[in-house]
């Protein structure tokens, strides 16, 4: 079985330009989850979706950042526009049923904002 | 605030020996998972641990759970180089949302 897919894997980005991050999940599972990593703040939660609906935007995040399962095999992040302190890891996850079950992680996209 | 969080920031041991890291949580949960992170990679699970369990084992691995003190430790035996990773709790309540710990950075020297 093909895992979870993130690209591009490394994306530099100008501030105040929008970018793009993609995502393929395992096939079948339910629920899609994106994190973004830094060494402070370690896996901050940004969106999660069951079954394509939206369960959770992520609070803080919202106002910039905005996650969208258009299928049940993609998903897409959209920050705009970006900001320097966007600069981090951001992760992809997906499992059969939450948390409760065990996250598959893509390798994850690395973005710089210049 | 952190719901869940190893309590070690770095470790460094010697290929061979044991090592364990230590996770306390504040909330009631229904699950506990360990995951390690190898550099360049995503996280990947290594024991999911249910509140009505007390151990599990997986290889070389060992997790334990306290839910009256909301702990857990994950001990590996028997360290080699290629356990040098970071390693991550995380929790879930029913919510069905894991809130992961800031993670442990072990290295494991040869």
């Amino acid at each position: 079985d093909a895992g979870v897919t993130q690209t591009p894997r490394h994306e530099v980005a100008e501030k105040g330009q929008t970018i793009i991050l993609k995502c393929e999940p395992v096939s079948g599972h339910n629920d899609l989850f994106w994190y973004r990593q830094t060494k402070i703040q370690g896996l901050e939660l940004l969106s999660y979706f069951r079954s394509k609906s939206l369960m959770e935007d992520g609070g803080a995040f919202k106002d910039r950042f905005k996650a969208e399962m258009l299928n049940s095999s993609f998903s897409t992040l959209k920050i705009q526009p970006t900001e320097p302190k966007d600069s981090a890891v951001y992760l992809c996850a997906s499992s059969l049923k939450g948390g409760e079950d065990t996250l598959y992680f893509g390798a994850g996209t690395r973005l710089s904002v210049l | 605030s952190q719901l869940a969080e190893e309590n070690l920031w770095a470790l460094s041991v010697h290929e061979g020996e044991s090592v364990t890291v230590n996770c306390s949580y504040k909330t009631s949960i229904t699950a506990l998972q360990w995951y390690r992170q190898k550099s360049g990679e995503g996280p990947a699970q290594l024991i999911l641990i249910r509140s009505n369990e007390r151990e599990k084992r997986n290889g070389r691995l060992r997790a334990t759970l306290d839910t009256s003190s909301q702990s857990s430790s994950l001990s590996i035996t028997a360290t080699r180089c290629e356990d040098t990773a970071v390693y991550f709790c995380a929790t879930s309540g029913g919510n069905y949302k894991p809130t992961f710990g800031k993670g442990t950075s072990l290295v494991v020297h040869p």
